[in-house]
């Protein structure tokens, strides 16, 4: 199985529109959780870190269920700027907090089209 | 806003010769790391420092790698001897605590002839 895990799209979607993207991870060991977007042959941005409360940030909700090991992002009223892959991460850290690591998913890509 | 810088942006380099990747973290970033992204496939964690040392590795992170911070700012990653197979996107990271967000840098392009 793999450590996190992702549907690699494509989602194209009109500009407007609402999409969401699913994440699930095995490593019950995962402490901290984030989405990052990857623009091509770019580096991978922080989007955002995801909190079992839930959090938003304008258009852009996450939401992470520990006891499924699953993860959520939800993107609202989606721009023609939000093209790209985004990436399901997890960090992973020792018992001693000693050291972490992140594991990405592969990624979704987002194609949005006027 | 803070940003990690690494340089060169790409390198190219014959098959075993040693090739030195550097970055520069945010100032008051403590904890460094190395990833690498092949083409076409996910970004893969290869090493974590702290306090100057190692705190973990994976399994790609073999001999022919090493990493160091020869100062207060600069923290490099050697390749000893590259391969093919080495030829890559190469991304340093840095975070201010072990659950805190890392924050990456641009990346070095390296391909191996």
């Amino acid at each position: 199985r793999k450590e996190v895990e992702q549907d690699p799209g494509p989602f194209n979607v009109p500009e407007g529109a609402t999409v969401a993207f699913n994440c699930t991870y095995s490593n019950s060991a995962s402490q901290s959780f984030f989405w990052y977007r990857q623009d091509c042959r770019k580096e991978p941005k922080l989007l955002m870190s995801v909190y079992s409360s839930g959090n938003e940030d304008g258009r852009f909700t996450a939401q992470l269920n520990r006891a499924s090991q699953y993860i959520s992002l939800l993107i609202r009223d989606s721009k023609l700027s939000d093209s790209a892959t985004y990436l399901c991460v997890v960090n992973v850290t020792s018992d001693s907090g000693g050291y972490n690591k992140l594991i990405f998913g592969a990624g979704t890509r987002l194609a949005v089209h006027p | 806003e803070p940003e990690v810088t690494q340089t060169p942006s790409h390198q190219v380099t014959q098959m075993g010769q040693e090739v030195i990747l550097r970055c520069v973290p945010i100032s008051n970033h403590l904890y460094f790391y190395w990833y690498r992204q092949i083409l076409g496939q996910k970004v893969e964690f290869l090493v974590s420092f702290y306090n100057n040392e190692i705190s973990e590795k994976s399994e790609i992170f073999d001999d022919q790698f090493s990493v160091e911070r020869p100062d207060g700012s600069n923290f490099t990653l050697k390749i000893r001897s590259t391969k093919l197979e080495d030829s890559a996107m190469y991304f340093c990271a840095s975070s201010e605590g072990v659950s805190q967000p890392q924050h990456f840098g641009d990346g070095t392009r390296l391909s191996i002839l």
